[in-house]
């Protein structure tokens, strides 16, 4: 069983839908890491998260340590929200900075 | 612009041929990784360097070997390249900050290797 569970594997929205991508981990963790991979495949840090929520824009983040489980929301959706997002976390069966990785959540927004 | 740079973007090895992936940061991180990134599969730690003169291995090192010349580069070598190596390759770096937390993780924009 993998460390890092994301749901949906795909997922396909209309433009201004409500998204939300799902992760679960099954260790314990210093933190978690939301990161978007566009079609080029360029991959950027969205967020880093110890506890709580965070914001940035449109989208949300949130984390649950009791649970073992990650949120990310996009609101208001739109076409170049479509990427493939990534969930990591830090520490876990690993040490220190390296990251374990979900495999991904494939967003296709349609206008 | 600050970041982390990958060179080559693009490679074709034929199976054999040794090559080295080159990465550099200018943010004066003391962390850096190789990842690798298959279909269906997430990306998987090579090898790291969590400071200057140290590296050690990662989840997949088998074929691979690292260099951190300097606190700037990391360097990711084939030395005899095999179709089930054939993957984009991933430099990223970041930075330790308080609580054991690390911060800045910033990724190259990604080698893609064939080998054939």
């Amino acid at each position: 069983k993998n460390e890092v569970e994301q749901s949906p594997q795909n997922l396909t929205a209309q433009e201004g839908e409500f998204i939300t991508i799902n992760c679960s981990y099954s260790v314990g963790i210093s933190a978690l890491h939301w990161l978007q991979q566009h079609p080029g495949g360029g991959i950027v840090s969205l967020f880093m998260l110890s506890s709580g929520k965070k914001k940035h824009g449109r989208l949300i983040a949130t984390i649950n340590i009791q649970e073992k489980h990650s949120s990310l929301h996009i609101t208001a959706s739109h076409p170049r929200d479509s990427a493939v997002y990534i969930c990591a976390v830090e520490g876990g069966e690993t040490s220190g900075s390296r990251l374990t990785f979900g495999e991904g959540t494939q967003l296709t927004v349609n206008p | 612009n600050a970041g982390v740079t990958q060179t080559p973007k693009f490679q074709v090895l034929k199976t054999g041929q040794s090559m080295t992936l080159q990465c550099a940061q200018d943010m004066n991180h003391n962390s850096m990784y190789w990842y690798r990134q298959d279909p269906g599969m997430g990306l998987r730690l090579i090898y790291y360097s969590a400071s200057e003169g140290t590296t050690d291995k990662g989840e997949v090192p088998n074929g691979y070997n690292v260099s951190r010349l300097n606190k700037r580069e990391f360097s990711l070598r084939l030395e005899s390249a095999a179709p089930s190596q054939t993957s984009v390759y991933f430099c990223a770096s970041s930075e330790a900050g308080p609580g054991d937390l690390y911060y800045g993780y910033t990724f190259g924009s990604g080698t893609r290797l064939t080998v054939v």
